[in-house]
């Protein structure tokens, strides 16, 4: 069966950096792109952008360029995120989602934590 | 950017129809698809997809829920409600980027 499976919660403090991992299973992970979506707690639903998973190629949203990376371990069906020079707005819950066109597939979320 | 608007709650009373409704701020449709999908999202997990290009179930998804809509305005439908339907629902767009999500409808037991 398809799954989306992250890594652990993170806590940190501000300035310093986490990187979180999405590890496809049961599909083609160049078939389909992985999209990144981040939720404050209380709050929505909020799109970050996505990585070509055939190309390597990140599309970022405008909320999301400069602190933000993509990355693919393609031999490994995993994508990444990372995110330097943390802040306190930084803390939420980040999901990876495959996307068909609409996001059919979803990782449990992970959450980031980031308080002095 | 297209904004999707949603009522932010919405009561329902066990066994009745509960229809949540999305407005886009333009067009979210082409000549072929209308790009809109539903969410539900239960407390302290990952949103899951009910509806995908407007009317159509996604898999596993029981039959009591179903979409309409074109254009700028969509509707969700649920009928009849169950207890285990008490959840957070948003709409999401695919029509351009930046993909927007609404802000999400909570579902109460009237």
């Amino acid at each position: 069966q398809i799954q989306l499976v992250q890594s652990g919660p993170e806590l940190k403090k501000p300035g310093e950096s986490v990187k979180i991992s999405c590890k496809a299973s049961g599909y083609t992970f160049t078939d389909y792109a992985m999209h990144w979506v981040k939720q404050a707690p209380g709050k929505g639903l909020k799109w970050m952008g996505w990585i070509n998973t055939y190309t390597g190629k990140p599309t970022y949203a405008d909320d999301f360029k400069g602190r933000f990376v993509f990355s693919l371990e393609a031999s490994a069906s995993t994508a990444n995120l990372q995110i330097s020079n943390l802040k306190n707005e930084d803390t939420a819950t980040y999901f990876c989602a495959r996307y068909n066109l609409y996001f059919d597939y979803w990782g449990q979320g992970v959450m980031v934590t980031v308080s002095s | 950017d297209i904004v999707l608007t949603q009522s932010p709650a919405l009561a329902v009373s066990l066994g009745q129809r509960a229809t949540i409704s999305c407005r886009a701020s333009q067009s979210v449709s082409t000549s072929s698809y209308n790009l809109m999908h539903w969410y539900q999202q239960k407390p302290g997990q990952q949103p899951k997809l009910l509806i995908y290009d407007a009317s159509n179930l996604a898999s596993s998804i029981p039959a009591r829920f179903s979409g309409s809509g074109s254009g700028t305005d969509f509707t969700l439908t649920i009928n009849p409600v169950q207890a285990d339907d008490i959840a957070t629902y948003y709409c999401q767009q695919s029509r351009e980027l930046p993909l927007t999500f609404g802000s999400g409808t909570k579902l109460e037991i009237k």
